[in-house]
């Protein structure tokens, strides 16, 4: 089956650091990713579509300059957060899907703290 | 506009103690439901895909279900590994991202 493998999967780190996560998928090639962010107890809440070869796709209130997304080939993704600060701290979650009607398949999510 | 509700948001079992699971959907051209699992620090496990009414999935104590307005994901003889939070999403219409329930938390007693 698909796989989507996420990285790192916990980072704690000072406020003002730039912070990159991976989303990668494994076993097959993915021109669209999703990074999503959830707070405990919630569900899940889009942040922006990853696009191969071109910008990504930001939804309303999501800070571009913030969240930066690199999809640079078919099986990566990267988000970077830039100048983190304690309230960009959640759980960030990665998902590919094969086309546009198979089901979207989840890395296991970084969870990122600021101190 | 394009809706998503999960019922109970809670559920709290026995072990043994079969139920069901509502995702109702209120969308424009549904082009598939798919049911997630998710344990807590987690991403969403995959689980079924159910694209036209009156089609069923199984797998192990689970069997998905839907029809033209909702579905249903019951679970037979639940075991305590069951517990977890079980998620609903729908394709609609041209729009390539997955619209979300707020999901059901399942708790199963030993």
């Amino acid at each position: 089956g698909a796989v989507v493998s996420q990285h790192p999967s916990w980072v704690i780190c000072k406020s003002g650091t730039s912070v990159k996560i991976e989303c990668r998928s494994l076993d097959f090639q993915a021109t669209t990713m999703f990074w999503y962010r959830q707070f405990p107890k919630q569900s899940l809440m889009l942040m922006a579509t990853s696009n191969e070869g071109s910008k990504a796709t930001y939804e309303q209130g999501v800070e571009k300059d913030k969240f930066l997304i690199n999809h640079a080939s078919l099986t990566l993704s990267t988000l970077t957060v830039t100048s983190a600060h304690p309230e960009d701290s959640s759980f960030y979650i990665c998902s590919a899907g094969e086309n546009s009607n198979q089901p979207q398949h989840f890395g296991d999510g970084t969870r990122l703290s600021i101190l | 506009e394009d809706q998503v509700t999960q019922s109970p948001e809670a559920l709290r079992l026995q072990e043994g103690e079969s139920s069901s699971l509502n995702c109702s959907y209120t969308v424009s051209g549904l082009r598939g439901l798919f049911w997630y699992r998710q344990d807590p620090g987690k991403g969403p496990e995959f689980l079924f895909t159910l694209y036209s009414a009156g089609e069923e999935k199984e797998k192990e104590r689970l069997k998905a279900t839907l029809t033209k307005k909702e579905s249903f994901l019951h679970i037979t003889a639940p075991k305590p590994e069951d517990s977890a939070t079980y998620l609903c999403a729908v394709y609609a219409g041209n729009n390539r991202k997955l619209i979300w329930g707020l999901g059901t938390s399942l708790a199963v007693n030993p």
